[in-house]
């Protein structure tokens, strides 16, 4: 069964830059994997981020960008700000109309 | 704007049945596919199930493939989740998602809704 691998755990510097990366148990993401993040603060909706690899759902700074780097996914969020402490989750498509997110990774400002 | 909105959820004894329901408005609902996707307690977010903007093609998580139906009125513009034989497990708040339209079909979603939590409890 393939699993969407995430950093458990991510810090960064207010002002600062961060990469998030979204990997696959076996194999390499590709635009193919339509991946997508999702930002989430305890006890709220998910918000949709980035769609379609690098498409910014309205509304979302540009700050934050979505790309492949290598053989992931990668979602960068530049000159952090104290209120992007969060969990951000990617979405990978995994074909055969199946959807698997990953763990999730909790990122904190500081 | 776009919106969705669940509503169903609620509290149920184990073995029995639920069905969530999720009114979209404010796009033409039947260009877009539907998504369930739901969170547990503390964990991260599971996806469940798709049933694509043609009505027909629905796919499942192993996790409820067989247990749960999901199925859609686009007279109604609204999606429903069908859940039987509910266990302890599959207490989470309850989100549905609008996915990819006709023209890319395997976009990630782009609208949540405001969730609906299930309690599956004796």
């Amino acid at each position: 069964q393939t699993v969407v691998t995430q950093e458990p755990s991510f810090s960064v510097s207010p002002g600062g830059t961060v990469t998030l990366t979204c990997g696959l148990s076996s194999g390499s993401v590709s635009a193919n994997n339509y991946p997508s993040w999702y930002q989430q603060t305890p006890g709220q909706t998910p918000r949709t981020l980035i769609y379609n690899t690098n498409t910014r759902s309205s509304g979302v700074p540009d700050r934050f960008s979505g790309s492949i780097l290598g053989n992931k996914a990668a979602l960068t969020v530049t000159g952090a700000q104290a209120d992007d402490e969060s969990d951000y989750y990617c979405l990978l498509y995994l074909g055969s109309g199946i959807w698997v997110f990953g763990g999730g990774t909790k990122l904190t400002v500081l | 704007q776009v919106q969705l909105v669940e509503s169903g959820g609620g509290v149920v004894q184990p073995g029995r049945s639920l069905r969530l329901s999720c009114a979209a408005s404010g796009f033409t609902f039947s260009d877009y596919g539907m998504h369930w996707v739901r969170q547990a307690p503390g964990k991260g977010l599971e996806w469940m199930v798709i049933l694509w903007y043609d009505g027909i093609n629905k796919y499942y998580a192993d996790s409820v493939k067989g247990r749960f139906t999901i199925s859609r009125d686009n007279s109604k513009n609204t999606v429903y989740l069908e859940m039987n034989s509910l266990r302890v497990e599959d207490t989470a708040v309850y989100y549905c998602a609008r996915g990819g339209s006709v023209t890319n079909p395997r976009a990630g979603f782009d609208k949540w809704g405001q969730g609906t939590m299930v309690t599956v409890s004796s």
